[in-house]
């Protein structure tokens, strides 16, 4: 099993829906993180949280430490929000622990 | 605002050759990383330098080597390519542990 879990692993919405990707990790971690991968392209931070909530424009990301469990959510949802969404967790060491993934579609 | 910038973007190799891909970064990062990313799979860890002048294995270390050959830049060498190595490369650098990683654009590697 791997130790950073993401669900779904595909996902397709109609511009304007509200969306939300989950993550569960198994191990203890110092922090957690969001990051986006367009198609082609390179891989950006969105979140990183250890605590709590955090929101950047029609992006929110929360965790559940006690629960091991992280959602990203999208408001709104544009076809520019087609990527593929990484959750990744860090622990004491300088190393990063990804998930597999998930392909968002918007379609217009 | 470079951040990472990867060289190079697209490469084909031939079973054998060897190549060296390069990484810099511009933020003054300690920490830099090597990743390989491939279909079905979370990015794997190859090398990563937790300071100028120290490297270390990762998950997937076997058929790489490293140089950390000054704080903004860390190279990653194929010595002889094979083509499981096939994949996606990704370099990245953070400040320090645990704080948010910065990632280059990718290479694109293929081994016939």
């Amino acid at each position: 099993k791997n130790e950073v879990e993401q669900s779904p692993q595909n996902l397709t919405a109609q511009e304007g829906e509200f969306i939300t990707i989950n993550c569960s990790y198994s191990v203890g971690i110092s922090a957690l993180h969001w990051l986006q991968q367009h198609p082609g392209g390179g891989i950006v931070s969105l979140f990183m949280l250890s605590s709590g909530k955090k929101k950047h424009g029609r992006l929110i990301a929360t965790i559940n430490i006690q629960e091991k469990h992280s959602s990203l959510h999208i408001t709104a949802s544009h076809p520019r929000d087609s990527a593929v969404y990484i959750c990744a967790v860090s622990r004491s060491t300088d190393k990063l622990i990804f998930g597999t993934g998930t392909r968002l579609q918007v379609f217009p | 605002n470079a951040g990472v910038t990867q060289t190079p973007k697209f490469q084909v190799l031939k079973t054998g050759q060897s190549m060296t891909l390069q990484c810099a970064q511009d933020m003054n990062h300690n920490s830099m990383y090597w990743y390989r990313q491939d279909p079905g799979m979370g990015l794997r860890l190859i090398y990563y330098s937790a300071s100028e002048g120290t490297t270390d294995k990762g998950e997937v270390p076997n058929g790489y080597n490293v140089s950390r050959l000054n704080k903004r830049e860390f190279s990653l060498r194929l010595e002889s390519a094979a083509p499981s190595q096939t994949s996606v490369y990704f370099c990245a650098s953070s400040a320090l542990r645990d704080s948010e990683a910065f990632f280059g654009q990718g290479t694109r590697l293929t081994v016939v």
